[in-house]
C-alpha cells in the first residue's frame, strides 16, 4: 500500500519556466515532508522540508506547498535551471517516528 | 559536512551468493538505514537501527539481514542472493527525533545473475 505516491513518473520543462512537481499522501497521521533530488549514481540529497503547522515554506527557488486538507503537497521551481534535472522524490513522517516513507519519484527534465 | 560511503559502487554476484554491503557515516550519527531503489517503486526501507546492535524491520526485510556492531558502520546482508535482489542499494544516516534529514551515500548497483 502506497501512503506516499507521485503520480507523474516524468515531468519536461522548459528552461526558465516553472517546474511544479506534485506528491499525494493518504496517512493523514503525517506530518512532516520533505523533498529529496537524485542525480545518476548519486545518493539523494536533501532539498527542503516543510512542517504540517504552516503551507508554505520557501528557499530561493525551491518552494514546498502544503494542503493538508487535500493530502496534497508540490514543490515549485522557479525560475528552472538544467541543473534541476534530476529525480525528485517526496518523503513523509510521523511526529516521533525516526523513519520516512518515500513517494515513486519524478524524473524532471529541463529542456534549454 | 557529512559523509555517507558505501563500499562498491557496483557489484556482480551468482545466485546463492553471500553478499554483504557495508556503509560507513562520519557524522556520528544514531541512526541509519538500508533502502533499495527500483524503477516505478521509489525508496523502500529495508532496515534501520538506531542504536549499536539495534535494529528495526523496515518495510521490505524478507531475504535481509543487518549488522551494526560500531555506530559509524551499517552492513546489510543478503544470506543467499537472488535475481529478484538485483536494485540500487542505498544507505542513510540520521539524528534521532525523526525531524533531521537523512544523508545518503551513493548507492551500489547490485546484479545477482
Amino acid at each position: 500500500d502506497q501512503q506516499v505516491k507521485q503520480n507523474s513518473p516524468s515531468l519536461s520543462v522548459q528552461e526558465g519556466r516553472i517546474s511544479i512537481l506534485n506528491c499525494d499522501y493518504t496517512n493523514s497521521m503525517f506530518d512532516y515532508f520533505l523533498w529529496y533530488k537524485k542525480y545518476p549514481a548519486e545518493g539523494p540529497t536533501f532539498l527542503i522540508s516543510i512542517s504540517s503547522i504552516k503551507d508554505k515554506n520557501e528557499d530561493g527557488r525551491f518552494t514546498v506547498f502544503l494542503n493538508k486538507s487535500a493530502k496534497h503537497l508540490s514543490l515549485h521551481i522557479v525560475p528552472s535551471q538544467p541543473g534541476d534535472s534530476a529525480v525528485y522524490f517526496c518523503a513523509a513522517t510521523l511526529f516521533g517516528n525516526e523513519k520516512l516513507t518515500f513517494g515513486t519519484g519524478t524524473r524532471l527534465t529541463i529542456i534549454p | 559536512d557529512v559523509k555517507v560511503t558505501q563500499s562498491s559502487r557496483y557489484l556482480v554476484k551468482r545466485t546463492g551468493e553471500k553478499v554483504f554491503l557495508e556503509c560507513v557515516q562520519d557524522m556520528d550519527h544514531e541512526n541509519m538505514f538500508w533502502y533499495r531503489q527500483d524503477p516505478g517503486l521509489g525508496l523502500r526501507l529495508i532496515y534501520f537501527s538506531y542504536d549499536v546492535k539495534m535494529k528495526e524491520k523496515g518495510d521490505i526485510p524478507e531475504g535481509y539481514s543487518v549488522s551494526r556492531e560500531k555506530k559509524e558502520r551499517f552492513s546489510l546482508i543478503l544470506e543467499s542472493a537472488s535475481t529478484n535482489q538485483t536494485s540500487m542499494y542505498l544507505c542513510a544516516s540520521s539524528y534521532p527525533r525523526g525531524r533531521e534529514t537523512q544523508y545518503f551515500g551513493p548507492g551500489t548497483r547490485l546484479l545477482v545473475l
